[in-house]
């Protein structure tokens, strides 16, 4: 079974530009959650979708944003860059409603200039 | 969600047991502690998760305390690929797919 795959993996932009990530969960999973690593932040949950809907939400500006398709592909966008916004950005997909054995992706290494 | 509280770092010989420390003082009832692990520049990795029974797969055992107060997970053979940040997290029902890690504890096996 294929495992979570995220593109792009790298990306570089620079402040004031947007960016859309996007996220492909395991077969069969309906939840999709977004995190962003940083150094000094660490791992930080962003938000997660099920079945088309957003469920939960972390502490992130209105720059942060997601979707979720029928198929249960994601993605997530940030406008206005911000030179703070550079990280990793994880996504994980889990099988249930409830379940939090999730599986991540590799994450795509966002750059901002 | 729970906070969780890990030792920052903590060193391993190669082929010795690893045993990892967790206390979740404040969990509730409807929590469970879960591992996961990040190796360098991966996405973290599910290892175990468990309630109040200690629990054991193909990667780790899982003990928890009766009073459910703190946990360990075991790597009963480490080895060098288990060199990673592990992270214990308390989570619950209602988390919605929200996992809160914390700093973990980094391992490091020597050879």
């Amino acid at each position: 079974k294929a495992g979570v795959t995220q593109t792009p993996r790298y990306l570089i932009k620079t402040r004031g530009q947007q960016v859309t990530l996007s996220c492909s969960p395991i077969s069969g999973h309906r939840s999709v959650s977004w995190y962003q690593q940083t150094p000094g932040q660490g791992l930080q949950f962003l938000f997660e979708y099920f079945s088309e809907t957003q469920r939960n939400k972390g502490n992130f500006p209105g720059r942060f944003s997601g979707r979720q398709f029928s198929n249960s592909r994601s993605e997530m966008n940030v406008s206005t860059l911000e030179l703070g916004d550079s990280a990793l950005y994880l996504c994980a997909s889990s099988a249930g409603q409830d379940n939090n054995e999730q599986f991540f992706g590799p994450g795509t290494r966002l750059t901002v200039l | 969600d729970a906070k969780t509280t890990q030792p920052p770092s903590m060193d391993c010989a190669e082929g010795r047991a690893a045993n990892l420390p967790c206390n979740h003082s404040t969990i509730s009832g409807n929590e469970y502690v879960y591992w996961y692990r990040q190796i360098h520049s991966q996405g973290p990795q599910y290892i175990i998760h468990g309630l109040k029974n200690n629990e054991t797969n193909e990667m780790a055992s899982l003990i928890i305390t009766e009073d459910r107060k703190s946990s360990t997970l075991i790597l009963p053979h480490a080895t060098l690929r288990d060199t990673a940040v592990y992270y214990c997290i308390a989570a619950g029902g209602t988390s919605y797919g929200k996992l809160t890690f914390g700093q973990g504890t980094i391992l490091t096996v020597h050879p």
